[in-house]
């Protein structure tokens, strides 16, 4: 059972280079989301995808695009990468959302590094 | 100020030993609490889950939540090599946002 699975797992940009995560979950989950983790930060909330056909924005948003393809699949663009996304990202789902969102089932992270 | 604080430690204690972990927060309207455990190179997984205030037990793992005190705890017994990790406790009002804690990084020696 795959779970959630992230594409790149690393990956090396140059300051103003453009980039496509992607996520895909295999449990039918409604909601899925998109994490960036720093240190002394925790995970901090980029976008999320309460349904299939809607997306908004979280804490974290700037700089990021993100495209709910399906129920399934989840995808997070940085369109001109900074230094400042050099972070692990990581995709997550949960089968509930609204008054009572539920466990959080995370990937295993995409580790990127921006010059 | 952040809306969770969580000590990063890092947290070292020998096998068998009773651990304690903490947060606090500052927004009262926080209603699901959770913490989750994060393996080096692998993402967070679900440990235990609390509505409201209280305490919930799950095997060696204990939660408890005091509102009136904006402070959550997991408090780990007989802790194994194996609870080596990093614990990151959570909070939501419900709906889509939860919020984390930074972490903190606990190593069980053997």
């Amino acid at each position: 059972n795959a779970g959630v699975t992230q594409t790149p797992k690393f990956q090396v940009l140059k300051t103003g280079q453009s980039m496509t995560l992607q996520c895909a979950q295999d449990m039918n989950h409604n909601s899925m989301y998109w994490y960036r983790q720093d240190p002394g930060m925790g995970l901090r909330l980029i976008y999320y995808s309460a349904s299939e056909g809607t997306t908004d924005k979280g804490e974290v948003p700037n700089g990021y695009n993100v495209s709910r393809l399906n129920k399934r699949e989840f995808s997070l663009r940085l369109e001109s990468a900074a230094p400042s996304q050099t972070s692990v990202y990581f995709c997550a789902s949960s089968q509930r959302g609204g008054a009572n969102t539920g466990e959080l089932f995370f990937g295993e992270g995409s580790r990127l590094t921006v010059l | 100020q952040k809306e969770v604080e969580q000590d990063p430690g890092p947290l070292s204690v020998p096998e068998g030993a009773i651990v304690s972990l903490n947060c606090t927060y500052s927004n009262s309207a926080f209603q699901y609490f959770m913490w989750y455990r994060q393996y080096s190179r692998k993402g967070p997984e679900l440990l235990m889950y609390t509505y409201s205030s209280g305490n919930k037990e799950d095997g060696r793992f204990t939660a408890q939540v005091d509102k009136s005190s904006k402070y959550i705890s997991l408090f780990i017994r007989d802790s194994q090599p194996s609870d080596s990790a990093t614990y990151l406790c959570a909070m939501s009002l419900g709906g889509f946002k939860t919020i984390f804690g930074a972490g903190t990084r606990l190593f069980v020696k053997a």
